[in-house]
C-alpha cells in the first residue's frame, strides 16, 4: 500500500510569508504527527492530530498550526516565516492515538528554505 | 518520557554484525523501546520495538536486558545501505516520539 505522502517536497519562501504543507497518511491510519528537523535542534515534535483533533503539542510558537481533515489528511501552516524556520518538516502516520505497541511511518519530508 | 543515551558514532565492516547500544535507565515498566533509523535527508524509518522480550524481524534483532535499563539493536549482516543515524526511543505519550541525537552508524566496505 502507498506510504505517507508529503507535498511539496521542496519549497522556498521569503521572510514574513506563510506556508502550508500537506500530508496524506497511510490508508487506514488516523493519527498524524508533525516534526521539524534542523541541524542544530535535531528532530522535534510539533503536534499530533487524531480524529480531526489536536491531541498533543510540542514547544513551538503559535505561528505553527495544523489541522486534520475527515479523511485523516493533515496540513500544517507556518505564518510570518522566519529564517530559523528553514528545516525539513516530517509527517508521520500511525494507526491510532494513545495506543502503545504501534509504530509510526514517516514521509520523505518537505524541505522548507526561508530566504 | 524515558531518556535514552546512545554513542554518537560507530563503525562496522560490511557483512559483519552491527551492535548498537542504548541506555534507557529511566524507562517505566510499560514503556516500549523503539528503534528508528534515518538515512541522509530521508524520513525516519521504523526498525523494531519491544517491551521486555527480545524481538526479531526481517530487519534486525532487539535485545533488552532483564532490568530493561538498556538494549542493543543488532543488524546481523550490515551492508553499505545500513549507513544511517539510528535512534533509540523510549515510548512517549500518544504517538509522540522524542528523538535524541542518535548514533551515526557507518558501514565500511
Amino acid at each position: 500500500k502507498a506510504g505517507v505522502t508529503q507535498t511539496p517536497r521542496y519549497l522556498i519562501k521569503t521572510r514574513g510569508q506563510q506556508v502550508t504543507l500537506s500530508c496524506s497518511p497511510i490508508s487506514g491510519h488516523r493519527s498524524v504527527s508533525w516534526y521539524q528537523q534542523t541541524p542544530g535542534q535535531g528532530l522535534q515534535f510539533l503536534f499530533e492530530y487524531f480524529s480531526e483533533t489536536q491531541r498533543n503539542k510540542g514547544n513551538f510558537p503559535g505561528r505553527f498550526s495544523g489541522r486534520q481533515f475527515s479523511n485523516s489528511r493533515s496540513e500544517m501552516n507556518v505564518s510570518t516565516l522566519e529564517l530559523g524556520d528553514s528545516a525539513l518538516y516530517l509527517c508521520a502516520s500511525s494507526w491510532g492515538w494513545g495506543a502503545t505497541n504501534t509504530e509510526a511511518f514517516f514521509g520523505q519530508g518537505t524541505r522548507l528554505t526561508v530566504v | 518520557d524515558a531518556k535514552t543515551t546512545q554513542p554518537p558514532s560507530m563503525d562496522c565492516a560490511e557483512g559483519r554484525a552491527a551492535n548498537l547500544p542504548c541506555n534507557h535507565s529511566t524507562i517505566s515498566g510499560n514503556e516500549y523501546v523503539y528503534w528508528y533509523r534515518q538515512i541522509h535527508s530521508q524520513g525516519p524509518q521504523y526498525i523494531i520495538h519491544g517491551l521486555k522480550n527480545n524481538e526479531t524481524n526481517e530487519m534486525a534483532s532487539l535485545i533488552i536486558t532483564e532490568d530493561r535499563k538498556s538494549s542493543t539493536l543488532i543488524l546481523p549482516h550490515a551492508t553499505l545501505r545500513d549507513t544511517a543515524v539510528y535512534y533509540c526511543i523510549g515510548e512517549t505519550s500518544g504517538s509522540r516520539l522524542t528523538f535524541g541525537e542518535g548514533t551515526q552508524l557507518t558501514v565500511n566496505p
